[in-house]
């Protein structure tokens, strides 16, 4: 079936260090990819949605300067949370959708970031 | 107003009883469909199963069925035969249109605990 990885799964960073999360379609090619953001117990919360070859279409309230993200290639979507801050800790996972017929989004395993 | 609605935020069966989770949503569109996934502990996101609005039968996955009531807009997840395995958060989602771009609209969740 269709994978998708996300890389690393874990991170510590200092408060203003910048991170940067990768997320792959392992087996097929993804022209969208969405982030999310999940807190402790909560559903997940819809970051942007990625295109290939265009700019991020950001949900309202999420900003654009601290979360970068960049769909260089139809199987590569990072996000970089830049000069990171505790308040940035949290859950993030991206997932492709794998286009019809199928109507299925595949999920990555999701990565842990802890901001100090 | 709530597009996806999740009532329980939690519930405790006993292992090998059936357990039904309850979802109802809310669209005007008539193409959507509608996906149930597991995230247990570790934070994976787990495709279970997919009903589309135009499906006539209801959407099954092995121990998992979807109780699709389109009138009452509701799509209940049934688990049959409940293991310890199947402790976990379980989330609703909708796909709205045929134009969404793959977007999907959660529910809260609910976190399900089977008891020995």
């Amino acid at each position: 079936g269709a994978v998708v990885s996300q890389h690393p799964s874990r991170v510590i960073c200092k408060s203003g260090t910048s991170v940067k999360i990768e997320c792959r379609s392992l087996d097929f090619q993804a022209t969208t990819m969405f982030w999310y953001r999940q807190f402790p117990k909560k559903s997940l919360m819809l970051m942007a949605t990625s295109n290939e070859g265009s700019k991020a279409t950001y949900e309202q309230g999420v900003e654009k300067d601290k979360f970068l993200i960049n769909h260089a290639s139809l199987t590569l979507s990072t996000l970089t949370v830049t000069s990171a801050h505790p308040e940035d800790s949290s859950f993030y996972i991206c997932s492709a959708p794998r286009g019809p017929p199928l109507d299925e989004q595949f999920f990555g395993p999701g990565t842990r970031l802890t901001v100090l | 107003a709530q597009k996806i609605t999740q009532t329980q935020p939690g519930m405790f069966v006993q292992e090998k009883e059936a357990v039904t989770l309850d979802c109802t949503y809310d669209t005007s569109d008539q193409s959507y469909g509608l996906f149930w996934y597991k995230q247990p502990s570790s934070g994976e996101m787990i495709f279970l199963i997919y009903q589309g609005s135009y499906d006539e039968q209801n959407a099954t996955e092995g121990r998992y069925s979807l109780n699709f009531q389109k009138a009452r807009k509701s799509a209940n997840l049934v688990i049959s035969a409940s293991q310890l395995g199947d402790s976990a958060m379980y989330f609703c989602a909708m796909r709205e249109g045929p134009d969404s771009n793959y977007q999907l609209i959660w529910g809260a969740g609910t976190k399900l605990i089977i008891k020995p």
